[in-house]
């Protein structure tokens, strides 16, 4: 079956600190691959996405690369922010698997001043 | 940006009642989807709805589920007799298409709390 496995939290980081969180994967099938954000008291939010090998997906400082070698979709951003704070959800989906989402356990951030 | 609601916010129940969550989503959206996150656990997925039908339903979601879309707008969950175990976070989430690099829109969720 499909499963994600992504590092465990919480992560402490200051401000302007390097953020990398880990995310490897297995897929029966051709996965696409997402990261969503889920800050305080919110729903789930699309932060980024990639959908085949070497696909880079980028959106608010944040990037991550398919690597279909090692099986991995880990997120990184070069300077964070206190509005980074938020849990972190690594998620792929394989239309030929009904195309649900599987989600990793999620990664809590906190960004201290 | 159109987004997908979902209401209430937070439901409280007596165990054995029943409950429906309801959800509305974005307009032009064919793909409807039901998840679920136990508190610290893993958002996890319960059914998938397309042309009114299901069209993936995950071994969680027993004879005690049902979802319907009755109008052109809603789409429900509806758990029949709640047991404690169903207290959790509910996310409803609707995908314009199944090409691959479509993703799913998520709402804020429905907060469940069974007494």
């Amino acid at each position: 079956g499909n499963s994600v496995t992504q590092m465990e939290g919480p992560v402490t980081l200051s401000e302007e600190a390097f953020l990398t969180i880990n995310c490897t994967y297995t897929a029966t099938g051709y996965p696409s691959l997402f990261w969503y954000v889920q800050y305080p008291g919110e729903g789930l939010q699309l932060l980024l996405k990639a959908t085949k090998a070497d696909d880079k997906g980028s959106n608010k400082g944040f990037e991550a690369t398919y690597r279909k070698e090692t099986t991995s979709f880990h997120l990184e951003k070069g300077s964070v922010q206190v509005s980074d704070s938020a849990v972190y959800f690594c998620a792929l989906k394989v239309k030929a698997a009904g195309n649900k989402l599987t989600f990793g356990g999620g990664t809590r951030v906190l960004v201290k001043p | 940006e159109p987004e997908v609601t979902q209401t209430p916010s937070h439901q409280v129940t007596q165990m054995g009642q029943e409950v429906i969550l309801r959800c509305v989503p974005i307009s032009n959206h064919l793909y409807f989807y039901w998840y679920r996150q136990i508190l610290g656990q893993k958002v996890e997925f319960l059914v998938s709805f397309y042309n009114n039908e299901i069209s993936e339903k995950s071994e969680i979601f027993d004879d005690q589920f049902s979802v319907e879309r009755p109008d052109g707008s809603n789409f429900t969950l509806k758990i029949r007799s709640t047991k404690l175990e169903d207290s959790a976070m509910y996310f409803c989430a609707s995908e314009v298409s199944q090409v691959a690099d479509q993703p799913q829109h998520f709402g804020d969720g429905t907060r469940l709390s069974i007494l």
